[in-house]
């Protein structure tokens, strides 16, 4: 999409590796989010971020950290994968206020293998 | 808080036949809704939104749906299906967060089209 970029986009890990996604953005928008995509349980929130160094946990936040140092990048770690970690990733961002009007701009996603 | 059940994980159709894709919500103030489309090993397209506006809500590629108040329910709807609809589908509800909002997805339903 867009003003959102994700890399990488596909990667396989070895479990108990320390992993990093990136999400950069051009928009200057305000808001970051991480989900991971799950058959049967569709976008779940991991962590979320309201400002450069401005972070939140969502709902499936365990395993799972992130740091956001300007406000193009926000990066999500895996500090020690698991299997249970294997998924697809979606970065997305918004503005903030206008979330209830226009949603988010979600990126291309990173498929994430953890062996 | 705010959830989605989407009622069928997969729905199969004929070509040109009609396509109904059940969603209800839970929300404890009036809530935006939006449905979000998957075409496979693609990202997220916005397909349509209510946003407290008219309550049949028109979208892209002639899908539409109706907020219903007193049933908590927003289904899609398409009169004809083409093959191209095959995809995964998800219902969205606006939620708020500690330091903003936030989309909170269904699990998803899979539309299977037949030729």
């Amino acid at each position: 999409d867009a003003g959102i970029t994700q890399s990488p986009r596909h990667k396989v890990t070895e479990t108990g590796t320390p992993v990093t996604l990136r999400c950069h953005q051009t928009e200057n928008h305000r808001y970051m989010y991480w989900y991971r995509q799950d058959p049967g349980h569709g976008l779940r929130l991991i962590h979320y971020s309201y400002g450069v160094k401005d972070t939140d946990k969502g709902e499936v936040s365990d395993g799972y950290s992130v740091s956001r140092s300007k406000t193009e990048d926000f990066l999500l770690t895996l500090e020690s994968a698991t299997s249970s970690q294997t998924s697809v990733y979606f970065c997305a961002i918004s503005p903030g206020i206008t979330v209830p009007i226009y949603g988010y701009t979600f990126g291309s996603g990173t498929r994430l293998t953890v062996v | 808080a705010q959830s989605v059940t989407q009622l069928d994980s997969h729905v199969s159709v004929s070509e040109g036949t009609p396509v109904l894709l059940r969603c209800n919500y839970s929300s404890s103030y009036s809530p935006s809704l939006f449905w979000y489309v998957q075409h496979p090993n693609k990202g997220l397209q916005l397909l349509l939104k209510y946003t407290s506006a008219a309550t049949l809500v028109k979208g892209i590629n002639g899908f539409e749906a109706e907020f219903k108040k007193s049933e908590t329910s927003f289904h899609l709807t398409k009169p004809s299906a083409h093959m191209s609809d095959a995809a995964e589908y998800f219902c969205v509800v606006s939620g708020l967060m500690e330091y903003g909002n936030k989309l909170v997805f269904g699990a998803g339903t899979i539309l299977r089209v037949k030729s």
